[in-house]
């Protein structure tokens, strides 16, 4: 099946500091890709839709200025948190779909633990 | 907008033994495609299977089997002859038909295999 990668797998950081996630998709194009939050034992949240070549789309509560996502080409999306807070500890997630096929399955990528201390 | 719900927070189940995951769904939409997903302690998100919605007949791969009840709006997920290494959160997921849609997640169930 089709491959994302995501990188960092774990980063801690200082509080006020940015991070910068990468989302990969090693042997598909993605036009669209997914960043989502998830707390211990929770499901996944959506934060934002990252579309290649244009704005991503925000879910509603999610502040666009905090998490910056950037789809610069098809196989790359970034988010980046920006001024970190502990409160924005959590595991964050990417996924995107292949195109090709029926274009259903999301592949996710690893995940990315982040601890702002 | 859809909504999935899943009742079961947390399942234990023996080893070798078949277990069954809850899951219902609300739509309006008439043309989608239901999943599950397993979360292993890893914490990466594998398919476990998919439905189509058009399709009557349920999905299966290997001990993995569901019960998709259109009318009901239920979709619930078989697990036959239990392993360890099936310890995981699952999740259901509901896509509405259409490229770019993004997935309606359940709030999952633990699932706990025991030897």
């Amino acid at each position: 099946g089709a491959v994302v990668s995501q990188h960092p797998s774990r980063v801690i950081c200082k509080s006020g500091t940015s991070v910068k996630i990468e989302c990969r998709s090693l042997d598909f194009q993605a036009t669209t890709m997914f960043w989502y939050r998830q707390f211990p034992k929770q499901s996944l949240m959506l934060m934002a839709t990252s579309n290649e070549g244009s704005k991503a789309t925000y879910e509603q509560g999610v502040e666009k200025d905090k998490f910056l996502i950037n789809h610069a080409s098809l196989t790359l999306s970034t988010l980046t948190v920006t001024s970190a807070h502990p409160e924005d500890s959590s595991f964050y997630i990417c996924s995107a779909r292949d195109p090709r096929g029926l274009n259903t399955e999301a592949f996710f990528g690893q995940g990315t633990r982040l601890t702002v201390v | 907008a859809q909504t999935v719900t899943q009742s079961q927070p947390e399942m234990s189940v023996q080893e070798a033994e078949t277990v069954t995951l809850s899951c219902t769904y609300d739509t309006s939409e008439n043309n989608y495609y239901l999943f599950w997903y397993k979360q292993p302690p890893s914490r990466q998100m594998i398919l476990v299977i998919r439905q189509e919605a058009y399709k009557q007949q349920n999905a299966t791969e290997n001990r993995f089997s569901v019960n998709f009840q259109k009318a009901a709006k239920s979709f619930s997920l078989k697990i036959s002859d239990s392993q360890l290494g099936d310890t995981a959160m699952y999740f259901c997921a509901f896509l509405k038909a259409g490229g770019g849609n993004k997935l309606t997640f359940g709030t999952g169930t633990q699932l706990k295999v025991e030897l």
